[in-house]
């Protein structure tokens, strides 16, 4: 398996531009996140799925749009970078929901830079 | 509001010592979960160890152990006899019963020279 897997790996933006970061898992999971490391932070929850077609917010969600058509895939859409945006960014995926019944799995990140 | 804070912002030490990064929370719920992430350098986080907040057992796996103290509201991680590939940023987590969010700290880096 190879767990969870994001693309790309780094990426540079100029301000207004639009990007897609990918993420897919092979575990089977069922729940998925979002999730942006600032420098010198701990991580901040942006958007997670509960299952294919459901989306929710979390904690810092402006500016971004998530999708789950698959149990696999939960790309994360950035319509108008900022400046603020550069960050790293990570998914992550459980079997089951909610941080008490399972243990959430991260992939290698994203870096984003946004000029 | 839940809260993580990890006071020690970067760590040195010679290996074979041994190391504890400390890490204090707040939380209103009665129920919760903590939880020790390690970043290495190569940027991937991997999960160490999940405690829920009803057991305050402290644990051993290998050269790592975990003191959970309710009283304190500490969850203190231990390294005995570092070794070089421990360097790496350590993350405290914690997240309510129930909920799907984990509210990291900022991290501590150890550096481990050899």
């Amino acid at each position: 398996n190879a767990g969870v897997t994001q693309t790309p790996k780094f990426r540079i933006l100029k301000i207004g531009q639009s990007m897609t970061l990918q993420c897919t898992q092979d575990m089977n999971h069922n729940y998925m996140y979002w999730y942006r490391q600032d420098p010198g932070m701990g991580l901040k929850l942006i958007y997670y799925s509960v299952g294919a077609g459901i989306t929710d917010k979390g904690e810092v969600p402006n500016g971004y749009n998530v999708s789950r058509s698959t149990t696999e895939d939960f790309p994360l859409r950035l319509e108008l970078a900022a400046p603020s945006q550069t960050s790293v960014y990570f998914c992550a995926s459980s079997y089951s929901g909610g941080v008490g019944t399972d243990t959430q799995y991260f992939g290698p990140g994203t870096r984003l830079t946004v000029l | 509001a839940q809260k993580v804070t990890q006071a020690q912002t970067e760590i040195s030490v010679v290996e074979k010592e041994d190391v504890t990064l400390d890490c204090v929370y707040e939380t209103r719920d009665t129920t919760y979960y903590l939880f020790w992430y390690k970043q290495p350098p190569s940027g991937e986080l991997v999960f160490l160890i999940r405690r829920n907040s009803f057991d305050e057992q402290n644990e051993i796996s290998g050269r790592y152990s975990w003191n959970f103290q309710k009283s304190t509201s500490s969850f203190n991680f231990t390294i005995t006899a570092s070794q070089v590939v421990d360097s790496a940023v350590y993350f405290c987590a914690l997240g309510g019963a129930g909920s799907y969010q984990l509210t990291f700290g900022k991290g501590t880096k150890l550096s481990v020279i050899p």
